[in-house]
């Protein structure tokens, strides 16, 4: 059983380039996010999906689009990138009624924009 | 402005004692309280979590206390092991429609020496 998985793991931009990070779980999960980790800090909220066909802003949505693509793949994408999106991105997702309010996280993709 | 703190960066324990991990609040509307742990490179894992109705869950080792006047809870680990040597975040949960979004401390690393 995968869990989550994100693609790629790493990669190198320049600053205005374009690309999309990649999400998919096979837990049959309604709702997906997308976190983002910058040193010393929490992970903070871009945006999530509370089910296929519906996406809303988080705390830091500036800079990124999201793209529900089916019920069990949610993508990121960076139109034109910039150094203050270098970062660890984080890709979750959860049950609809969960009792714990649990989210199963992916490995992360990180980033860097020079 | 940060509405989870974990005002502690780090903290060493010894093996088989006790290790007491805090967290403040500042918004009420917080209906779950969860504590994640993350290693190096991997994507967070769930520990434990609280309901805001209660004020202490247990799990094999792992304790939380919420004080909801006080706006604080607290992860308990007894007896410690270096196996729990990693990151761990305290997370504050908002259920919106079918999705919860979760808000993050800052983490506090724990090092468990022998």
């Amino acid at each position: 059983n995968a869990g989550v998985t994100q693609t790629p793991k790493f990669q190198v931009l320049k600053t205005g380039q374009s690309m999309t990070l990649q999400c998919a779980q096979d837990m049959n999960h309604n709702s997906m996010y997308w976190y983002r980790q910058d040193p010393g800090m929490g992970l903070r909220l871009i945006y999530y999906s509370a089910s296929e066909g519906t996406t809303d802003k988080g705390e830091v949505p500036n800079g990124y689009n999201v793209s529900r693509l089916n019920k069990r793949e949610f993508s990121l994408r960076l139109e034109s990138a910039a150094p203050s999106q270098t970062s660890v991105y984080f890709c979750a997702s959860s049950v609809v009624w969960d009792s714990s309010h649990e989210q199963y996280f992916g490995p992360g993709t990180r980033l860097t924009v020079t | 402005d940060q509405q989870v703190k974990q005002n502690s960066p780090s903290l060493s324990v010894q093996e088989g004692r006790i290790s007491i991990l805090n967290c403040d609040y500042t918004n009420s509307m917080f209906d779950y309280f969860l504590w994640y742990k993350k290693y190096p490179a991997e994507g967070p894992t769930f520990l434990i979590s609280i309901s805001s109705i209660k004020d202490k869950n247990e799990d094999g080792r792992f304790t939380v206390f919420l004080n909801k006047s006080a706006k604080h809870l607290s992860l308990h680990i007894v007896p410690s092991q270096p196996g729990d040597s990693a990151v761990y975040f305290c997370a504050a949960s908002q259920r919106t429609g079918t999705a919860s979004k979760l808000t993050f401390g800052t983490g506090t690393r724990l090092q468990v020496t022998l």
